[in-house]
């Protein structure tokens, strides 16, 4: 256990409802960061936060997906209209501000759009 | 595309040494270079980094080319619990990891 902590673990859904996910960082981590990871490959960046700061959006995320950090606490990512191409494992992971970039991982969200 | 390159997959025998290397050589001078590994349908759980020099810790070694350009993962001895995914990955301009599809690795009785 990292300490970084992700719900829910399983998500199916149908093709066009909308979805949330829920990461809690460790506590004194300020920066967040959300990766998505499809079979067979590497987690890939999404967007990260440091505090309530959404400061970069990786290409792959599209106008559907939106990613809060209310207080610079837990944050959130939601999937509006969902499709089966956004079936992931969703991955957040948190690091101290200052220093090496030592990211930990949370168990992860998988999601299955069918 | 900057991301790094790994062998898709190794074995080793339980109790041998363990040597995954991977290739990074579009990483710039003051990036870190990390591994992680990943067992199915978990995180990736961070291992170790470096920057130039080598470095040890108490699950495994991390040897870096002079150039930088790649880097060898040493899992002294090996056991079965070892058998997992292992990615190297160096930061990204937002302090985002690149990751590559990383090296299955089996370790075998």
């Amino acid at each position: 256990d990292t300490g970084v902590s992700q719900n829910p673990r399983h998500k199916i859904t149908k093709r066009g409802q909308n979805v949330t996910f829920r990461c809690d960082p460790i506590s004194e981590h300020n920066r967040l960061y959300w990766y998505r990871q499809t079979l067979g490959q590497g987690p890939e960046f999404l967007t990260y936060f440091q505090n309530e700061a959404q400061l970069e959006k990786s290409r792959l995320l599209s106008d559907r997906f939106s990613a809060e950090r209310p207080k610079g606490s837990f944050s959130t990512l939601e999937i509006q209209r969902t499709e089966q191409g956004d079936s992931a494992m969703y991955l957040c992971a948190s690091r101290p501000g200052q220093g090496a970039n030592e990211q930990f991982f949370g168990p992860g969200t998988r999601l299955t759009v069918l | 595309d900057a991301k790094t390159t790994q062998p898709t997959s190794m074995d080793c025998a339980e109790g041998r040494a363990a040597n995954l290397p991977c290739n990074h050589s579009t990483i710039s001078g003051n990036e870190y270079v990390y591994w992680y590994r990943q067992i199915h349908s978990q995180g990736p759980q961070y291992i170790i980094h470096g920057l130039k020099n080598n470095e040890t810790n108490e699950m495994a070694s991390l040897i870096i080319t002079e150039d930088r350009k790649s880097s060898t993962l040493i899992l002294p001895h090996a056991t079965l619990r070892d058998t997992a995914v292992y990615y190297c990955s160096w930061g990204g301009p937002q302090g985002n990891l690149i990751f590559g599809k990383g090296t299955k690795l089996s370790v075998k009785p």
